[in-house]
């Protein structure tokens, strides 16, 4: 009963490396989102996706590209990492775009960069 | 876009005292989901309000969503310090957006023994 999943869970990077965030859900869910969280700012919304082969952009999507291939994948990457990219990022997916838009989180990826 | 003010930002109580927590927004929201989120942890659902008016109790927490559907609040009884946290509110967005949820600031509650 893995739920969500996201690899790494801590990572630092220098300015200018790359890296990709991988996001598994094994519930058969339709929709995935990744956010960001910073302090005082709650979550903000990068990239969303509405099904496999699917991507759509956020509040905050500069910086980051995605990728959903399959449908129980989600993929967050960063091309050249900048200091204000540090931040906790969380996956989640839900199963209704709707009323029953409850969506399920990840444990989080802690990146610095440096 | 859609904007959910949230308040207030921090709140310190000692146990057995009650806490609070607003979300306020400026457009008609068509429905408040509330999250909580343990130090360390990830956000973790808690409740949707989808009705003007409406009302939920889960144990010691209460849950309201205005008349006007402008404002929630989630009430805890006689905090204990497993509720430690960051309580967010998040709302639908309108239209074709409808599954994209904008999250409030959040309420860090720190719940001294």
């Amino acid at each position: 009963n893995a739920g969500v999943t996201q690899t790494p869970k801590f990572r630092v990077l220098k300015t200018g490396q790359s890296m990709t965030l991988l996001c598994a859900q094994d519930m058969n869910h339709e929709y995935m989102y990744w956010y960001r969280q910073d302090p005082g700012m709650g979550l903000r919304l990068i990239h969303y996706s509405v099904g496999e082969g699917t991507t759509a952009k956020g509040e905050v999507p500069d910086g980051y590209n995605v990728s959903r291939l399959k449908k129980q994948n989600f993929l967050l990457g960063l091309e050249s990492a900048a200091p204000s990219q540090t931040s906790v990022y969380f996956c989640a997916s839900s199963y209704d775009w709707g009323t029953k838009n409850i969506q399920y989180f990840g444990a989080g990826t802690r990146l610095s960069v440096l | 876009g859609q904007q959910v003010m949230q308040i207030p930002q921090y709140q310190h109580v000692q146990e057995g005292e009650d806490f609070t927590t607003y979300c306020n927004s400026s457009t008609t929201l068509s429905n408040i989901q509330w999250y909580k989120q343990r130090p360390g942890g990830h956000p973790v659902f808690l409740i949707q309000l989808v009705k003007s008016g409406e009302v939920k109790k889960q144990k010691r927490l209460t849950f309201q969503f205005g008349e006007a559907k402008k404002n929630s609040s989630l009430h805890i009884t006689a905090t204990q310090t497993t509720d430690v946290g960051t309580y967010f509110c998040a709302s639908n967005a309108g239209g074709t957006s409808y599954g994209k949820l904008t999250f409030g600031q959040g309420t860090i509650l720190t719940v001294h023994p």
